[in-house]
């Protein structure tokens, strides 16, 4: 089957760093999808990697192995405002959904 | 450009009323799509539209219904709500399939009594 998982939640403290997995299983794989989303709002779009390795913008990176079904979130120089669910989301094999994550909720202290 | 638009924003429901929430976007695009977010739960699919007069089935559709008679227009019906689906509602579109970018309309906040 298809299969998403994330931690639950993360606590880091600002200007630090800090690194949300997610691994998938897939029988086909058409790339992997980072949302952030802040509490009492929707979801929007922050990266999507279909290659392996690592792709840069900003703070934010986000980072693909397909062979080892796993892609992580890194994000520097914390700020308060980064406090918030971050969802991972892989399209489905055959049509045109995505399988998305229960999301990481990330608390960002002092 | 005002993306993609919900409206009610909030609504409060006796079981075994019936409700529509519309869907908009002004970004023409194909692809639409109605998911539910539980606590704890990541989003679930409910059904979606790959072009004006098309729908299908999603992961959790029972108790739903859509249409998409307009591109830009997607409605969402609970033909008799039940308290299992007060939930949070939220709309998408992209413009094209399966690897494309999802854009959320702000969501709609649904409580049935």
């Amino acid at each position: 089957g298809q299969n998403i998982d994330q931690p639950t939640e993360m606590t880091a403290t600002e200007g630090a760093i800090v690194q949300i997995n997610c691994t998938y299983q897939t029988s086909g794989f058409n790339g992997l999808f980072w949302y952030q989303q802040h509490a009492g709002e929707a979801p929007t779009f922050l990266s999507y990697n279909v290659l392996d390795g690592l792709e840069e913008k900003g703070r934010f990176s986000s980072f693909l192995s397909r062979s080892k079904g796993y892609s992580y979130l890194l994000l520097k120089e914390l700020q308060m405002k980064d406090s918030a669910s971050y969802l991972c989301a892989v399209p489905m094999d055959s049509n045109y959904q995505l399988i998305w994550g229960a999301g990481t909720k990330l608390i960002i202290k002092p | 450009n005002a993306g993609v638009t919900q409206t009610p924003k909030f609504r409060v429901l006796k079981t075994g009323q019936s409700m529509t929430l519309l869907c908009a976007q002004d970004m023409n695009h194909e692809y639409m799509y109605w998911y539910r977010q539980d606590p704890g739960m990541g989003l679930r699919l409910i059904h979606y539209s790959v072009g004006e007069g098309t729908t299908a089935k999603g992961e959790v559709p029972d108790g739903y219904n859509v249409s998409r008679l307009k591109k830009q227009n997607f409605l969402l019906g609970l033909e008799s709500a039940a308290p299992s689906q007060t939930s949070v509602y939220f709309c998408a579109s992209a413009g094209t399939g399966l690897a494309d970018t999802q854009y959320f309309g702000p969501g709609t906040r649904l409580t049935v009594l």
